[in-house]
């Protein structure tokens, strides 16, 4: 299957401060790119859909100026969490579809102090 | 009505036994279906895609697809200790993919 990767897999930061995480297509073309969060125990959330070359579309509740999500290339989008609090820390795990099927990075698990 | 639906579990099963995980989606227009494999504190791994009616075999994995009743399933044969993870079932609808929240299974030696 298809490679995702995700940079880095594990940050720890002091509140306030901003987190970039990177996500890439290794070996394919991903116009479109996923960024989910996943709390202990709990579902994937859908956090928003990045197109390459666009504006991201958020899902509700998503605040898009917290989150800033760029899809500069076919292979990279990057997520900044932006003046992180205690309460963002979570696992973020972004994904991209190859054809018909869509791939997971390995994950990035974001602790804020 | 949720999109994908799942029984939360947790399911049980001894080492060696058949597990069966169900997966109900309410879009009958959906093109594609897949099973995701979760273990704890990992992300997601894809194992198996089925696109039309009938089954599919990979291994000890089958999955089976019913579009009439609008259900999907994963056996795991043989089930193993390390099939012990979150098993995610997903629904893509016109490019629209939907994930249900998922089966924990456990498997006991």
């Amino acid at each position: 299957g298809a490679v995702v990767s995700q940079h880095p897999s594990r940050v720890i930061c002091k509140s306030g401060t901003s987190v970039k995480i990177e996500c890439r297509s290794l070996d394919f073309q991903a116009t479109t790119m996923f960024w989910y969060r996943q709390f202990p125990k709990q579902s994937l959330m859908l956090m928003a859909t990045s197109n390459e070359g666009s504006k991201a579309t958020y899902e509700q509740g998503v605040e898009k100026d917290k989150f800033l999500i760029n899809h500069a290339s076919l292979t990279l989008s990057t997520l900044t969490v932006t003046s992180a609090h205690p309460e963002d820390s979570s696992f973020y795990i972004c994904s991209a579809r190859d054809m018909n099927e869509q791939y997971f990075g390995p994950g990035t698990r974001l602790t804020v102090t | 009505q949720k999109e994908v639906e799942q029984n939360s579990g947790p399911l049980s099963v001894p080492e060696g036994a058949i597990a069966s995980l169900n997966c109900t989606y309410s879009d009958r227009g959906s093109q594609s279906f897949f099973w995701y494999r979760q273990y704890s504190g990992k992300s997601p791994e894809l194992i198996m895609s089925i696109y039309s009616n009938g089954d599919k075999e990979d291994g000890r994995f089958t999955a089976q697809l019913n579009k009439a009743s609008q259900y999907v399933s994963l056996l795991i044969r043989d089930s193993q200790p390390s099939d012990s993870a979150t098993y995610l079932c997903a629904v893509n609808t016109d490019n629209d993919m939907r994930f249900g929240a998922g089966t924990r299974l456990t498997v006991k030696p």
